[in-house]
Parts: structure tokens; sequence; C-alpha cells
């Protein structure tokens, strides 16, 4: 049982260059949580899903998209990216709203 | 709109000196209110968090949060720290509502245990 697993760990892109970062989760959890965390800023939501097949916005959504077209995966993308959104992304978990979020290892991305 | 401060952004104390780590909160609605422990380099795990079952919640590691309305506050205790205890604190909170819990952070406290 792997919990929630992030790929990649770290990774460097230029401004204006795309990328997906995955989550998964082996807990056949509902809900899934994309954060980003920034020094003094705690973390804060930047999309969720309640269920296979939808996504909503969170707190901070500008500059991003998701999917959940399988239950188990949590993507986000950044379709263009820049230096703004250079911060340490962490996605996490839950079986309902009101259970435990489980947070997955972090991914730390530098847009230059 | 919900939000959380966390007074203090550093907290340096001796090991075996009492830990305690201040949360004060904003809701307009009933909260569930979270602490959360991140050590170097890893996620969040939770600590404890209070559902507005008993105000006094005991949580891993010997960890204490008291859930105060007329304050709002949830501070979190210890009352003995370990070396092991070295490192960043969050304390959120969300409502009660239908859906996704959406968490509500504060900006974190450091905590550094001296010899």
């Amino acid at each position: 049982n792997a919990g929630v697993t992030q790929t990649p760990k770290f990774r460097v892109l230029k401004t204006g260059q795309s990328m997906t970062l995955l989550c998964a989760q082996d807990m056949n959890h509902e809900y899934m949580y994309w954060y980003r965390q920034d020094p003094g800023m705690g973390l804060r939501l930047i999309h969720y899903s309640v269920g296979e097949g939808t996504t909503a916005k969170g707190e901070v959504p500008d500059g991003y998209n998701v999917s959940r077209l399988k239950k188990q995966n949590f993507l986000l993308g950044l379709e263009s990216a820049a230096p703004s959104q250079t911060s340490v992304y962490f996605c996490a978990s839950s079986i309902s709203g009101v259970h435990e979020q489980y947070f997955g290892p972090g991914t730390r991305l530098t847009v230059t | 709109a919900q939000s959380v401060t966390q007074l203090g952004s550093h907290v340096s104390v001796s090991e075996g000196a009492l830990v305690l780590l201040r949360c004060n909160y904003s809701s307009s609605v009933p909260p569930y209110l979270f602490w959360y422990v991140q050590y170097p380099n890893q996620g969040l795990q939770l600590l404890l968090k209070y559902t507005s079952a008993a105000t006094l919640v005991k949580g891993i590691n010997g960890f204490e949060a008291e859930f105060k309305k007329s304050e709002t506050s949830f501070h979190l205790t210890k009352p003995s720290a370990h070396m092991s205890d070295a490192a960043e604190y969050f304390c959120a909170v969300s409502d009660h509502g239908q859906g996704a819990q959406k968490l509500v952070f504060g900006q974190g406290t450091r905590l550094t245990i001296n010899p």
C-alpha cells in the first residue's frame, strides 16, 4: 500500500513550457486535492475532485488545469508555466469530505 | 470566508520544555480544526483534529489541542519537547459543509528543539 505518490519529485521548466504533474493513490479514495506551498503562506488549494470525472476550482486555480479520468489518478497541468508558479505542489486524497486527507511527498517545481 | 492565523513563524524550545504553538481562526460557521506536521522534504501528516465533539483533542506523538470558541483559538501543546518534534506545524480550518473538505491553512510555525 503506497498511499499517495507524486511524479515527478523535481522539475525545472522554462517560462512558457508546459508540463503535467501526476498524483496517484491506491486507497480507493473518492476525494483528491492539489495544493501549492509557498514560503510564509502555508498551503493553498488549487483544484479538487469529489469523484472520477469531476473537478472543481479551489482558492488559486488560475494558470492550472486538472483532470480525473480514473479514480486513482489526479493530474495537474500547467499549459504555459510562469515564474510565479515556482512552488512545491502537494496532492492529497480522502475517503470523504469529513475524513482525514492523506498527503503525497510533494513535487518541487522551478520555473525560470 | 475562513482564515487561520498562527502566531509566531518560528518557535524555539529546549528539550523537555513545554511546547505551545498558537492558532486563531475565523469562521462564520462551526469549524473543523486540524493540526498537521511536516518533516523536512516530506508531505503533511495529521496530528489531530477537532470535529465538534470533545473540546480537548489528543493526537499522535503526545500532542494535544484545546478548542476555545470564546477565544476562537485552537492552540497546540506538548508537555515535554523531544528532539524528534523539530518540524513545521500547520493549523487548518474547514467548514462542515457537504462535499469536499476545503482546508484553509495558516502560514506555518517552524519548531526548533534545543538540546
